[in-house]
């Protein structure tokens, strides 16, 4: 099984700061990687697809780059609706694994 | 408007069963791969299992295999989880979400969740 870690576990950030996550896979999966943001109570939303392609709807503040097995999500800009719990995920043949999710708090 | 509505969930005991129910609507249902993905009190998100269009094909963690099983019925635009022989590590928010097998990987639409407790 592929194994998907996350870095950093945790972040401390303040608003208008650029926000860098790292997702690293235990194998490579081309692009087949997408990011999600989760809040609180709620379902999680998917903010990037294929590892770079955004969303509709989602504000080009984030960003994601990355092929075979290092991935990145920028946000370029950090904003007050931002602070939330974000999670890589893997797409391998029918599996999906998920990082183990960046916490982004307030400064 | 793409929604997806769970429920089923609920308080059970150890080796018990519960069935789990996904109503979506929306969208072409009979189109899409769909997923359950689970998320226990307080951590990450876990991919359960999910089904092809016609109910062909059906994969599962490994951690479930054997004990759930997923179905569902494209007339009633519904998808389900059986799930029996429950431990306490199954306890867990349970989604039903949108699975973009072919095309990009990801899960672009997700129900609200529906709460499995197993305890004694």
């Amino acid at each position: 099984d592929i194994q998907m870690t996350q870095s950093p576990s945790t972040l401390s950030a303040s608003v208008g700061d650029r926000v860098t996550i790292t997702c690293r896979a235990s194998q490579s999966i081309s692009n087949w990687l997408a990011w999600y943001q989760q809040k609180p109570g709620k379902a999680p939303k998917v903010l990037i697809y294929k590892a770079s392609s955004l969303e509709s709807g989602v504000p080009s503040r984030f960003s994601g780059s990355g092929s075979g097995t290092e991935f990145t999500l920028i946000i370029t800009s950090l904003q007050p609706d931002d602070f939330a719990t974000y999670y890589c995920q893997q797409y391998n043949s029918y599996s999906r694994t998920f990082g183990q999710g960046t916490k982004v708090e307030i400064k | 408007e793409v929604q997806m509505v769970e429920s089923g969930g609920g308080l059970v005991q150890p080796g018990g069963s519960l069935r789990l129910y996904c109503a979506a609507s929306g969208f072409t249902f009979s189109s899409y791969w769909m997923s359950w993905v689970r998320q226990a009190p307080g951590k990450g998100l876990e991919w359960v299992a999910n089904i092809k269009q016609d109910g062909s094909e059906k994969y599962y963690v490994d951690s479930v295999k054997g004990r759930f099983t997923i179905s569902r019925d494209n007339a009633k635009k519904s998808v389900y989880l059986q799930m029996n022989s429950l431990r306490v590590e199954d306890t867990a928010v349970y989604y039903c979400a949108r699975d973009n097998y072919y095309d990009r990987g990801d899960f672009d639409y997700w129900g609200q969740g529906t709460l499995v407790t197993v305890s004694s």
